[in-house]
This record gives structure tokens, C-alpha cells and sequence, in this order.
């Protein structure tokens, strides 16, 4: 089936540092949607991105729709101990209603 | 304002037995969507449907179906359950160009 390959899959780092991840697909999609998920909890909406080459912020978070839109990448700078979680991409296949998700990358931030 | 809801929260099925997962919303919109997130693997598109009177098949339909009752309400069954079945069960919410509002969640296990 339609797959998003979401690197990396997991990730450790220092409290202050920034992160980059990113997602990639042979297929075309029109929308790319970053969200984080806690524990017990379904996914939450971080930023989303509506067109091809968009560059979008949202406080300590940025993010970047493919100009080729079969990928986008997601960056947090600073990082602090709350950003501690799982962070998927999901986009919408071109032309259709499938809303499909990433991997996941697990994040980590020691203090 | 309830978003959306899914019932049980928590099942315990013995392999076999049937059940219906429940998922209502209260945002008016168009588009339902059942996942399941198996630890390592994300979130995998089960069946969706784009409006109402419509459903298709996801990433991984089998041994599933689904009714969307009316524009409120899609529901998840499981005929005859299997171990490999045991996973979280997410229900969400969308419109065209919008993000996917998402439940709790089902835990279900399939012993």
C-alpha cells in the first residue's frame, strides 16, 4: 500500500538543540500535515501545509512543503523537554480522500 | 464541543468473537476515517469515507468493514476477531484541505 517513509525513526538529543525530520513518497500529495502524539493520546495538529513550496512556522517549529510535493520536512529549534513524543507526517494522495501517515519519529530530549 | 468520539475505550475480545467500534462527530464534516497503530508501524489507513453514503478501502482493509450510518457516525467491525488484530484503534474526522481531527482512541486486545 501507499507508504510514507518518515527518517529518522528515532531520535536523542540535548535540550537546546534543534531537530530535523522529513518525509518522502513516490506519490504525489496535495496536502502534508505535521502532527505529535503523547501517550494514551490520539495525534495533534502541529502545522499544516496547503501548497507547493509553502514554508510555514508555527512559534519554534518549521516546516516545508516539497516543490516537487512528494515530501516535506519538519524542524524544531531549541529544543526543550516537552517536545518529547512522536511526531508523524500525513498528507493527502493527489486527487483523492486517503489521508495517510508516516512512521513516526520518536524524539527524545534529555535535559 | 465533543470533536470526536469513539466507544469502548477498552475491549478484551476472545479470538472469534465479534464487535463494533463506534465513532461519532460533532463538526459537520464530510470525511471519516478508521486507523490502526501498532507499536513501530504509525498510524495505517483502514477504511475511509470521503462523504457520506461512501466508504473505501484503506492500506489495511482486511478483515474489517465499515458502515457510515449518516454524516455523523462511522462505525468499525470486526466479524471474527484475531490476535492480529490486537492494536490501537483510531477513528478521525476531516474536510477537503482541513486537518483530521482525531478520538481517543480503542484499545483492543484479542486474546
Amino acid at each position: 500500500g501507499q507508504q510514507l517513509n518518515q527518517s529518522p525513526q528515532s531520535m536523542f538529543i540535548q535540550e537546546g538543540e534543534d531537530v530535523s525530520m522529513n518525509c518522502t513518497s513516490s506519490s504525489i500529495f496535495n496536502t502534508w500535515l505535521w502532527y505529535k502524539q503523547e501517550p494514551g493520546e490520539g495525534p495533534v495538529l502541529l502545522i499544516a501545509l496547503y501548497k507547493a513550496g509553502e514554508l510555514t512556522s508555527n512559534g519554534r517549529l518549521t516546516a516545508q512543503f516539497g516543490i516537487t510535493r512528494k515530501d516535506s520536512f519538519l524542524n524544531i529549534s531549541a529544543s526543550i523537554p516537552s517536545d518529547v513524543g512522536i511526531y508523524f507526517c500525513a498528507g493527502c494522495l493527489s486527487g483523492t480522500y486517503k489521508y495517510i501517515f508516516g512512521t513516526g519519529t520518536r524524539l527524545k530530549v534529555l535535559a | 464541543n465533543a470533536g470526536v468520539t469513539q466507544t469502548p475505550k477498552f475491549q478484551v475480545l476472545k479470538t472469534g468473537q465479534s464487535m463494533t467500534l463506534q465513532c461519532a462527530q460533532d463538526m459537520n464534516h464530510n470525511s471519516m476515517y478508521w486507523y490502526r497503530q501498532d507499536p513501530g508501524m504509525g498510524l495505517r489507513l483502514i477504511y475511509y469515507s470521503a462523504s457520506e453514503g461512501t466508504t473505501d478501502k484503506g492500506e489495511v482493509p482486511n478483515g474489517y468493514n465499515v458502515s457510515r450510518l449518516n454524516k455523523r457516525e462511522f462505525s468499525l467491525r470486526l466479524e471474527s476477531a484475531a490476535p492480529s488484530q490486537t492494536s490501537v484503534y483510531f477513528c478521525a474526522s476531516r474536510d477537503l484541505n482541513t486537518e483530521a481531527f482525531f478520538g481517543q482512541g480503542t484499545r483492543l486486545t484479542v486474546v
